[in-house]
């Protein structure tokens, strides 16, 4: 089945350092998203990539999408105390209902 | 803005007997969805449900997992004879349509645990 594999699993860093997670698929996909999931809570929908090279940005986040769309990474700028929590990829392919996750990675930001 | 909700926040349980959870999805929408996340584990797939059938549902979901849209809001999740390995934490989410494109947005989920 398809795999989506994520990287660095844990990434702890000093408030105000940059963050850059990796999404990486096995198979070529439709689209992505990213969702944020804090600490007990729930994921949350970050945003979609559905054109391969783009690129989004919401403020901090920096989003894109490969050029194959076979891979994804998101990037923080300047990261916050609030950016705490563990990001997760998730693609779906054609002529299917469900987002098949990533592995995540979980960012701890140090004050 | 309109949330999924999921009810109850906390279910535990003996290992054997039948739970049920609840949801109810965002009101227009018409796709639903039961996600599970095992502690510390990324976020798992078991049935997505549309038009009062199951659309779609992976190798986790077998006879033992149920899904029914009882009435015109709620949407459940019923496991039949829970074991031990069936702990987890439960993801309701729901779409406006069933397109690869479409956002799913997820409830607050409910936390199984089996004793």
């Amino acid at each position: 089945g398809q795999q989506v594999m994520q990287i660095p699993q844990y990434q702890h860093v000093q408030e105000g350092e940059d963050f850059t997670t990796y999404c990486n698929s096995s198979t070529t996909l439709s689209n992505i998203q990213w969702y944020k999931q804090r600490p007990g809570g729930h994921p949350v929908f970050l945003i979609q990539l559905v054109k391969s090279g783009e690129v989004k940005k919401q403020k901090r986040l920096t989003f894109q999408f490969g050029e194959a769309k076979k891979n994804s990474s998101l990037h923080i700028t300047a990261t916050q105390t609030t950016d705490v929590g563990t990001y997760f990829c998730a693609v779906s392919s054609y002529n299917t209902d469900k987002l098949i996750f990533g592995t995540g990675t979980r960012l701890q930001v140090f004050p | 803005e309109p949330e999924v909700t999921q009810t109850p926040s906390h279910q535990v349980t003996q290992m054997g007997q039948e739970v049920i959870l609840r949801c109810v999805p965002i009101s227009n929408h018409l796709y639903f969805y039961w996600y599970r996340q095992i502690l510390g584990q990324k976020v798992e797939f078991l049935v997505s449900f549309y038009n009062n059938e199951i659309s779609e549902k992976s190798e986790i979901f077998d006879d033992q997992f149920s899904v029914e849209r009882p009435d015109g809001s709620n949407f459940t999740l019923k496991i039949r004879s829970t074991k031990l390995e069936d702990s987890a934490m439960y993801f309701c989410a729901s779409s406006e349509v069933s397109k690869s494109t479409d956002t799913q947005y997820f409830g607050p989920g409910t936390r199984l645990t089996v004793l």
